[in-house]
């Protein structure tokens, strides 16, 4: 299995440009999750989704939009790019395992640098 | 809010040295509580967790006890080597939906050989 997989795993964006993200998982994951890494202050979630077709807002999600079609694709878009958005991005997934729900591991990509000039 | 509180680094310690990373928390409910750790240039992978106080998770020779009296989860490892070296996210979880995971700011540590 290859797990989280993030393409790609560098750019450089112009302000104002778009991109998009895209993380890929082979575990048959229901819980997807995209995250920002910034100095100093960890992960901050961004938005997540809960199964195929559903998304909802997480900590930060100005600026970004996202889209799960395939249960295994979770897409994280930046419509115009700001120099704010310069980031460290990680995508994540879970499975739920019932119960309490809070005691879910976090299974995470390796992550995407992405520059705004 | 729930929220994560964890000593910042960065921290430096020569091979063999005793490791304490403290980590407290504020939370509603009984939350599970979480030790991810980055390795250079990789995501994160969890290195321990504890879901009931008093709990004790360990791996890889870290240990961490789910302290609910002091809302304290502290990392510990009697003999850090050099591949240990990392940053190290104290976190938790609550009740709810999706299994959200709450994150401190992480703590940068580095092992002198």
């Amino acid at each position: 299995n290859a797990g989280v997989t993030q393409t790609p795993k560098f750019r450089v964006l112009k302000t104002g440009q778009s991109m998009t993200l895209l993380c890929a998982q082979d575990m048959n994951h229901e819980y997807m999750y995209w995250y920002r890494q910034d100095p100093g202050m960890g992960l901050r979630l961004i938005h997540y989704s809960v199964g195929e077709g559903t998304t909802a807002k997480g900590e930060v999600p100005d600026g970004y939009n996202v889209s799960r079609l395939k249960k295994q694709n979770f897409l994280l878009g930046l419509e115009s790019a700001a120099p704010s958005q310069t980031s460290v991005y990680f995508c994540a997934s879970s499975y739920p395992t019932g119960g309490s729900g809070g005691t879910d591991t976090q299974y995470f990509g390796p992550g995407t640098r992405l520059t705004v000039l | 809010g729930d929220s994560v509180t964890q000593m910042e680094g960065p921290v430096t310690l020569s091979e063999e040295a005793f490791l304490t990373i403290n980590c407290t928390y504020t939370a509603t409910g009984y939350p599970s509580l979480f030790w991810y750790v980055q390795y250079p240039g990789e995501g994160l992978q969890l290195l321990l967790k504890a879901t009931k106080a008093d709990d004790k998770g360990s791996n890889k020779g870290f240990e961490a006890t789910y302290r609910k009296e002091t809302t304290s989860f502290h990392l510990e490892k009697g003999s850090v080597q050099v591949s240990d070296s990392a940053v190290y996210f104290c976190a938790l979880s609550g009740y709810s939906s999706a299994s959200k995971i709450i994150f401190g700011s992480g703590t940068r540590l580095s092992i002198r050989p």
